[in-house]
């Protein structure tokens, strides 16, 4: 299992670009989130895919942020236009729901550390 | 929301002492995770704790539940260098799944030699 599959691994842009982050689930999830982390404000949902559908968007800060899931096995996180208060790292996390607790360990992929100039 | 404090923030120890590491969360919880993340990487699961009175060890590391004090505790014993590392810990909102994952602040940990 080669675990949840981010990239790039490292993004650096200057303000006002269109930045993508992607990530690939562990095969069989049927749930996704995304999360971001900074120093300030810690680890923050962002968004919650549950079988492809976008459940919960509460955690986007702002219009700028569009997330999709077009198939189980793939989804993206949109920032357009990037702004420097966006750097962080972002991480997806999956993990396979409605199967009882301890199965809802979420597994996290290596992250994406953005930059923003 | 529920909100989850770890204490302390930093905590920089000596090989082969124990310490331990204090989570607290607001309201009720069902279930608890102890996670570790080393410096730029990603966070590993270490522990699922799902009643009151839960205890899990691993190697050096055990993390018990208290949860009528809304409390869990990671009990470090006689550490080693490979443990340092930042330590976080979860809470799910009670009757809720994993989209209601709170983490707590998380707690540095330098284990010096």
């Amino acid at each position: 299992d080669a675990g949840v599959i981010q990239s790039p691994r490292h993004e650096v842009t200057e303000m006002g670009q269109e930045v993508t982050l992607r990530c690939k689930p562990i095969s069989g999830h049927n749930s996704l989130f995304w999360y971001r982390q900074t120093m300030m404000r810690g680890l923050e949902l962002l968004i919650y895919f549950n079988n492809n559908v976008p459940i919960d968007d509460s955690g986007m800060p702002e219009d700028r942020f569009s997330a999709k899931m077009p198939n189980a096995s793939f989804s993206t996180l949109k920032i357009q236009p990037s702004e420097p208060r966006d750097s962080a790292v972002y991480f997806c996390a999956s993990t396979l729901t409605g199967t009882g607790w301890p199965r809802e360990k979420l597994f996290f992929g290596s992250g994406t550390q953005l930059s923003v100039l | 929301e529920l909100k989850v404090e770890q204490n302390p923030l930093f905590l920089s120890m000596q090989e082969e002492k124990n310490y331990t590491i204090y989570c607290n969360y607001s309201t009720t919880s069902d279930r608890l995770y102890w996670y570790r993340q080393d410096p730029g990487k990603s966070l590993e699961s270490l522990f699922v704790l799902l009643s009151n009175g839960a205890v899990k060890q691993e190697g050096r590391l055990m993390a018990s539940l208290d949860t009528k004090a809304r409390l869990s505790t990671l009990h470090i014993t006689a550490a080693v260098h490979d443990l340092s590392a930042t330590y976080f810990c979860a809470v799910v909102l009670r009757g809720t799944g994993a989209n209601n994952l709170f983490f707590g602040t998380g707690t540095r940990l330098t284990v010096i030699p």
